[in-house]
């Protein structure tokens, strides 16, 4: 049991290139999550999925796509990358309850 | 919309001094409430919740009582420890699945 991985780990883009950023959950949940970490602005939420074939706006959606053809698997991908989505990334999943809820190590981006 | 707002940090305290990071919220309804903390470089992980008014939720000494009066989640530690030293996050959950994050509160303890 893995929990919640994250690929990759660490990525530095140019503008204006693509990406697509991996999160993989083993443990049947439903729900699944993409946030971005920000100095002194916390936890922002992009996207999230409340089931597979799902996917649903977050607070900053604009500028990153998500897809969610597995239960499983929870991709955030950036078409056309800039400066302003330097930032960390989190992804997390949700049992059937909250208390059921983890978060995966992060993946932190940087756009030159 | 949802919110919640925790107090700045820096908070920089001498170990086994008394901890407290104040956190109010506000939400439509009844949500749950949660403080998460990051250690560094590492992902959030749950520290403690409370799903209802006048639940006190605790773990490793830490602990929070939902107050709906004040709309608050205060968490508190009797005696902080340099392993404490991290990131922590207030939060809620109020209705569509989703949870509604603070700014975060950075924590050092020192010798």
């Amino acid at each position: 049991n893995a929990g919640v991985t994250q690929t990759p780990k660490f990525r530095v883009l140019k503008t204006g290139q693509s990406m697509t950023l991996l999160c993989a959950q083993d443990m049947n949940h439903e729900y699944m999550y993409w946030y971005r970490q920000d100095p002194g602005m916390g936890l922002r939420l992009i996207h999230y999925s409340v089931g597979e074939g799902t996917t649903a706006k977050g607070e900053v959606p604009d500028g990153y796509n998500v897809s969610r053809l597995k239960k499983q698997n929870f991709l955030l991908g950036l078409e056309s990358a800039a400066p302003s989505q330097t930032s960390v990334y989190f992804c997390a999943s949700v049992g059937g309850r909250w208390d059921t809820q983890y978060f995966g190590p992060g993946t932190r981006l940087t756009v030159l | 919309g949802d919110s919640v707002t925790q107090m700045e940090g820096p908070v920089t305290l001498s170990e086994e001094a008394f901890l407290t990071i104040n956190c109010t919220y506000t939400a439509t309804g009844y949500p749950s409430l949660f403080w998460y903390v990051q250690y560094p470089g590492e992902g959030l992980q749950l520290l403690l919740k409370a799903t209802k008014a006048d639940d006190k939720g605790s773990n490793k000494g830490f602990e929070a009582t939902y107050r709906k009066e004040t709309t608050s989640f205060h968490l508190e530690k009797g005696s902080v420890q340099v392993s404490d030293s991290a990131v922590y996050f207030c939060a809620l959950a109020g209705g569509g699945n989703k949870l509604t994050f603070g700014t975060g509160t950075q924590l050092k303890v020192e010798l």
